[in-house]
């Protein structure tokens, strides 16, 4: 059991480029969330999907996109990256009654 | 939206004793979920504890334990017997049951420092 896993586990980005993160859960659960990590802000969550083939917007989602068309996979895409998305990202994935588990993160660097 | 706050940035224990990390939120709702995550410095979510709303008892954990005032809407965490794998930062969560999409707010987070 994997859990929940995440690639790439660092990237450097410029200005303008894309590029997609993938997050990839074993445990079956239904529910999937991204979030952001900047100093001194907690965790903030950029966009949820509550079951394969749904998504959500989550408190920060512009700049970003994402998409569940697996039950196991959420992907979460930069179209344009900015240096204000300079940030460690976290999946999480959470089934009914249970906390939600994390994956080890992404550190995220556009210069 | 739920607003949780953790008013510690910091705090610093010496092993073996006892440091207690505040935590209050901000809700309407009457069904929820507390937890405690901890972050280690590899950066990994782990977590610590959980609390019912609906369940007056404490959450035990070891040696972690917690404090819920549900009236007073504060869930503080109690590490007892300090020791240097606890050094981290540790968040507190809220989750609504009634929602349904069971999405968790954060507060910013503790830095817990344990001295040898």
């Amino acid at each position: 059991n994997a859990g929940v896993t995440q690639t790439p586990k660092f990237r450097v980005l410029k200005t303008g480029q894309s590029m997609t993160l993938l997050c990839a859960q074993d445990m079956n659960h239904e529910y999937m969330y991204w979030y952001r990590q900047d100093p001194g802000m907690g965790l903030r969550l950029i966009h949820y999907s509550v079951g394969e083939g749904t998504t959500a917007k989550g408190e920060v989602p512009d700049g970003y996109n994402v998409s569940r068309l697996k039950k196991q996979n959420f992907l979460l895409g930069l179209e344009s990256a900015a240096p204000s998305q300079t940030s460690v990202y976290f999946c999480a994935s959470s089934s009914l009654g249970r906390g939600q588990f994390f994956g080890p993160g992404t550190r995220l660097t556009v210069l | 939206a739920q607003t949780v706050t953790q008013s510690q940035p910091e705090m610093s224990v010496q092993e073996a004793e006892t440091v207690t990390l505040s935590c209050t939120y901000d809700t309407s709702e009457s069904d929820y979920y507390l937890f405690w995550y901890k972050q280690p410095p590899s950066r990994q979510m782990i977590l610590v504890i959980r609390q019912e709303a609906y369940k007056q008892q404490n959450a035990t954990e070891n040696r972690f334990s917690v404090n819920f005032q549900k009236a007073a809407k504060s869930f503080s965490l109690k590490i007892s017997d300090s020791q240097l794998g606890d050094a981290a930062m540790y968040f507190c969560a809220y989750r609504s049951e009634i929602r349904g999409d069971y999405k968790l707010s954060f507060g910013a987070g503790t830095t817990v420092t344990v001295r040898a």
